[in-house]
């Protein structure tokens, strides 16, 4: 049974980086199917999807946030990371990493069928 | 502001049937697969219905999809206190947003 697992810190001080690892087990990345992507949920809203990657590297990433973030894979860790620049209080929320599948005709990722925990970032100031 | 519009809200009776739609255009619903999220409290999104109208492995038949032009519906049969959660679509939308998108989210109350 696959298994992702963020890990990270719990809270960020505003304007620095926010570091979030996500850790398969259970399953590899070596399928050309997959996307892995992180996803966010700000305390009582709807989700938010922040990007996505390949196990080649190819990434989709939110045009709202792409300026501020990096999306990392090493599939020989079973890892793949989330970096996020100058956060501020509206970055605060849920994070998921979640595992994906793509549309064979347009190579857009198109669901995502196994998700994190979740792991809650707050920004203090 | 999600461009996939749901319902904020449905209810019904035990053993009832709930419908709830989303509502996008040519550039998200229209031209792509839609997918539908079940969030209950406290956990994180879970895949019930993907490429419009199919179910994962494990996903019983109470939950179905359709999609018909720039719509999608999730419905629900045989209603139970357990689908007490959020609900929301998903979809690639190639238009101006150019991302994945989660539709606004609808909240399943069973009387």
């Amino acid at each position: 049974q696959l298994k992702l697992q963020e890990s990270g810190p719990g809270l960020v001080k505003s304007s620095e980086t926010l570091s979030l690892t996500c850790t398969v087990s259970g399953g590899s990345m070596s399928s050309s199917s997959h996307y892995w992507g992180w996803v966010r949920q700000p305390p009582g809203k709807g989700p938010e999807w922040i990007g996505s990657i390949s196990n080649s590297g190819s990434t989709y990433q939110n045009p709202s946030l792409k300026s501020r973030v990096t999306i990392s894979i090493d599939t020989s860790k079973i890892q793949f990371s989330l970096r996020l620049n100058s956060i501020t209080a509206a970055d605060t929320a849920i994070y998921y990493c979640a595992r994906g599948y793509y549309d064979l005709l347009t190579g857009y990722p198109k669901n995502f069928d196994q998700w994190g925990q979740g792991t809650l970032v707050t920004v203090s100031s | 502001q999600s461009v996939l519009t749901q319902p904020p809200s449905v209810s019904a009776a035990p053993g009832q049937k709930v419908t709830i739609s989303c509502s996008g255009s040519s550039s998200n619903i229209g031209n792509n697969y839609v997918s539908w999220y079940q969030q209950l409290p406290g956990t994180a999104p879970k895949l019930l219905i993907f490429d419009s109208n199919k179910r994962p492995s494990g996903i019983p038949d109470r939950f179905s999809g359709s999609k018909s032009g720039t719509s999608a519906t999730l419905g629900i049969t045989g209603l139970q206190t357990g689908d007490e959660a959020d609900y929301y679509c998903g979809t690639w939308d190639g238009g101006l947003s150019d991302a994945y998108v989660f539709g606004t989210g609808t909240k399943v109350t069973v009387l």
